[in-house]
């Protein structure tokens, strides 16, 4: 069974400082990666994607993340956090469900907590 | 943008009554999802749709039911509320490459308290 494994439940840190978000999976088929944010009492929203090609994928608000086939994993990367990026974080994967359906699994999450 | 409207957004109800979540969405999107989010396990399926009456169950369905009978409208039901169903329920669609990749958009939740 497909299964996504977000290594750090909880990432405090401060204002300006670098962040990276770990996300493995796993999975031997080609698969579709994804990180979503959720601001508090807010639905999640989609921070970036990879489908396919270059193994680095920008997303929104300065974020990136680094697609790793050979170590299974899409780590969530942003250079200098800002107050405005506290929130949940999630990665999800997408394998093809038997019948041809699409469904996305989720890793449990990581709450991201930057002090001033 | 795809448009997703949950309702009701908060509910609050007593163990063993009938509660049933809506969620609508305002363009055709094939393939839409329930999920519930709890605390320490992220969001969990319940169940998906893959078209009208087409639907199929997720890793935590027992409990729950679904009907898709439009395109547009997928609902949720909990037949006899249990206060372990206490939780916030998430509808998502499947946007982007005809939602054969997992791009989901998500409704603002449903907050569901069962006493």
């Amino acid at each position: 069974a497909q299964s996504v494994t977000q290594l750090d439940s909880q990432v405090p840190v401060f204002e300006e400082a670098p962040v990276e978000l770990r996300c493995n999976y796993s999975s031997s088929v080609s698969v579709y990666l994804f990180w979503y944010v959720q601001y508090p009492n807010q639905g999640l929203q989609l921070l970036l994607k990879y489908l396919s090609g270059s193994t680095l994928v920008k997303g929104i608000n300065g974020f990136e993340a680094e697609f790793n086939k050979s170590q299974t994993s899409f780590h969530l990367r942003k250079p200098s956090v800002h107050i405005s990026d506290t929130a949940e974080y999630f990665c999800a994967v997408t394998i093809t469900h038997s019948g041809g359906s699409y469904i996305p699994t989720f890793g449990r999450g990581t709450s991201l907590i930057v002090h001033p | 943008d795809a448009g997703i409207t949950q309702s009701p957004r908060h509910k609050v109800t007593e163990t063993g009554t009938p509660v049933t979540l809506r969620c609508h969405q305002t363009e055709n999107h094939r393939y839409m999802y329930w999920y519930r989010q709890d605390p320490g396990h992220g969001l969990r399926l319940i169940h998906y749709s893959y078209g009208v009456k087409d639907t199929d169950k997720g890793e935590v369905s027992d409990g729950y039911s679904v009907s898709r009978s439009k395109t547009e409208d997928f609902l949720l039901t909990l037949e006899s509320a249990t206060s372990s169903q206490t939780s916030v329920y998430f509808c998502a669609i499947s946007v982007g490459l005809a939602g054969k990749v997992g791009e989901l958009f998500f409704g603002e939740g449903s907050r569901l308290t069962v006493l």
